[in-house]
C-alpha cells in the first residue's frame, strides 16, 4: 500500500540529547514537509523540501535540522537546541509546485523526561 | 508574511443543524486548499481538495467553496452529527515559495 510512515509513533528524550524522527513514503512523491503541533494549536512548519539534497527552513527551524539524501526519506533531528521540544510532530508529503493532495503520517509525540 | 486565519476557534451546535467553518489568507497565489479533519491525539483525515481553478468541491455532507481573489474558504457541513466532532483544519499551498500554511483550526463539538 502507499503511503507515510513516521516512526516512532513515541518518543522520549532526556535533557541535552538529540533525537531523530523518521519519515519515510512510497508515493513517489517530490516534496516532504515537517510540522509541530502544540496541544490547542494548528500546526506550524519546521522544514520543508522540493527535491532531494535541498530542503528550506520554514516558520520555526531553529533547533531543528533535516537531511533529503533520497527522495523517500526526510528524518528530522530535534537536537538539544530546541528548548521547548515536547510536542506532537507530523511529516507530509505531496507532489511539488504542481499540487495535488497532501498526504500526512501519524505523528510522532516526542516527550523530554 | 502568508498567513491562514481560522474563524470561529470553537463551535458548539446541536445535532442536525447546518454550519458553516471560514478560513481566509493573505496571499492569492496558491495552488489549491485542502481541508482536514484532526481528532483528539491523533493525525490528519484528509477532507476534501478544493484546485485553485475551482469554486466549490463536495463530498457527502461536505461542501468547500473557494474565492481565490478575496483569499477566503468556508467548509458547510449539513445535517451536522455528534460523529462530527473533530478540529477542522485548512492547509493553503503557496506558490510563491512552495510552504503549505495551516489555520489554527476550528474545535467543532456537535450536542447530541
Amino acid at each position: 500500500d502507499g503511503g507515510i510512515t513516521q516512526s516512532p509513533k513515541y518518543l522520549f528524550r532526556k535533557e541535552g540529547q538529540n533525537v531523530t524522527l523518521s519519515c519515510e513514503q512510497n508515493l513517489n512523491h517530490d516534496a516532504m514537509y515537517w510540522y509541530r503541533q502544540d496541544p490547542g494549536q494548528g500546526l506550524r512548519l519546521i522544514y520543508y523540501s522540493q527535491i532531494v539534497n535541498d530542503f528550506q527552513k520554514g516558520d520555526i527551524a531553529e533547533g531543528y535540522s533535516v537531511s533529503r539524501e533520497k527522495k523517500e526519506s526526510f528524518p528530522l533531528t530535534v537536537t538539544s537546541a530546541q528548548k521547548n521540544p515536547t510536542a506532537f510532530y507530523l511529516c507530509a508529503s505531496s507532489m511539488a509546485q504542481v499540487y495535488t493532495e497532501a498526504f500526512f503520517g501519524q505523528g510522532t509525540r516526542l516527550t523530554v523526561v | 508574511k502568508q498567513e491562514v486565519t481560522q474563524i470561529p476557534a470553537a463551535l458548539s451546535v446541536p445535532e442536525g443543524e447546518n454550519l458553516v467553518l471560514n478560513c481566509s489568507f493573505t496571499d492569492s497565489a496558491i495552488y489549491n486548499l485542502q481541508w482536514f479533519r484532526q481528532d483528539p491525539g491523533k493525525g490528519l483525515t484528509s477532507l476534501l481538495l478544493i484546485q485553485s481553478s475551482q469554486r466549490e468541491q463536495t463530498s457527502g455532507r461536505l461542501n468547500a467553496s473557494l474565492d481565490k481573489s478575496s483569499g477566503r474558504s468556508t467548509l458547510y457541513i449539513a445535517a451536522s452529527q455528534p460523529g462530527d466532532s473533530a478540529t477542522y483544519l485548512c492547509a493553503v499551498p503557496f506558490s510563491r515559495d512552495d510552504k503549505i500554511i495551516f489555520g489554527k483550526g476550528t474545535r467543532l463539538h456537535i450536542l447530541p
